[in-house]
């Protein structure tokens, strides 16, 4: 079955950076595009980009742009998002969401558990 | 960027009753391929969101036929038919019709 585990929680300063990690099993890595999708406490979802797994390319949000980067190593199945020069309103549940695989345009099929970032 | 607005905030609905929440984009999300690029998510407290509905109208696998969702274009509805207790959650509508997906604010729904 497909599993996403990401790394554990973090506690950051104002202007330190995150590096979250995200473990693929179940299925082909390099078949599948990977998200990063955020959620500030009692807050709605907000995508943050994408990583095509086979190709390595990539698509951020403007909001994020020049702050995010997402990457991965397809020997260790693991995706990676890593959010620089951080702020307290960056305080938030990062999730990593697999996607259907039904085109380019694909829902959230599969998520990861969560990994809390403190900005404080 | 699509906005997505959902109604209500908040919802009580009886067990075994009708629970119905509503979905608005700011644009179309109907594409030429005859598809509505529109998903419900289902969030219980300290989990990860997880896909009920895709394609505006088709049911995930393992997700109980209670649910259903429909609607085309830029209005949408999930449909609980039958309330249990086990469906209190907060519900999210959300496009991947284009970049930056977007997600509808939440609903709450409650047992009354």
């Amino acid at each position: 079955q497909v599993q996403l585990v990401q790394s554990g929680a973090e506690v950051k300063k104002p202007g330190a950076s995150v590096k979250v990690s995200c473990k693929a099993s179940g299925y082909t890595f390099t078949t599948y595009s990977m998200h990063w999708v955020r959620q500030a406490p009692g807050q709605s979802l907000e995508w943050m980009g994408w990583i095509n797994a086979g190709s390595g390319h990539t698509t951020y949000s403007q909001k994020f742009q020049g702050r995010v980067t997402i990457t991965r190593d397809t020997s260790a199945r693991t995706t990676y998002m890593e959010l620089i020069s951080l702020r307290s309103e960056d305080t938030a549940v990062y999730y990593c969401a697999r996607d259907f695989g039904s085109g380019i345009y694909s829902p959230l099929a599969y998520w990861g558990q969560g990994t809390l970032v403190t900005v404080s | 960027d699509i906005v997505m607005t959902q109604s209500p905030d908040s919802l009580a609905v009886s067990l075994g009753e009708r629970a119905t929440i509503n979905c608005k984009s700011s644009q179309s999300l109907y594409s030429s391929n005859n598809k509505n690029y529109l998903a419900w998510y289902q969030q219980k407290p300290g989990q990860p969101p997880k896909l009920l509905i895709y394609w505006a109208s088709t049911r995930e696998s393992g997700v109980p036929d209670r649910f259903s969702g429909g609607g085309s274009g830029t209005d949408f509805t999930l449909t609980v038919s039958s309330l249990q207790a086990e469906d209190v959650a907060v519900y999210y509508c959300h496009q991947y019709y284009g970049t930056p997906y977007t997600f509808g604010q939440g609903t709450k729904l409650e047992i009354k």
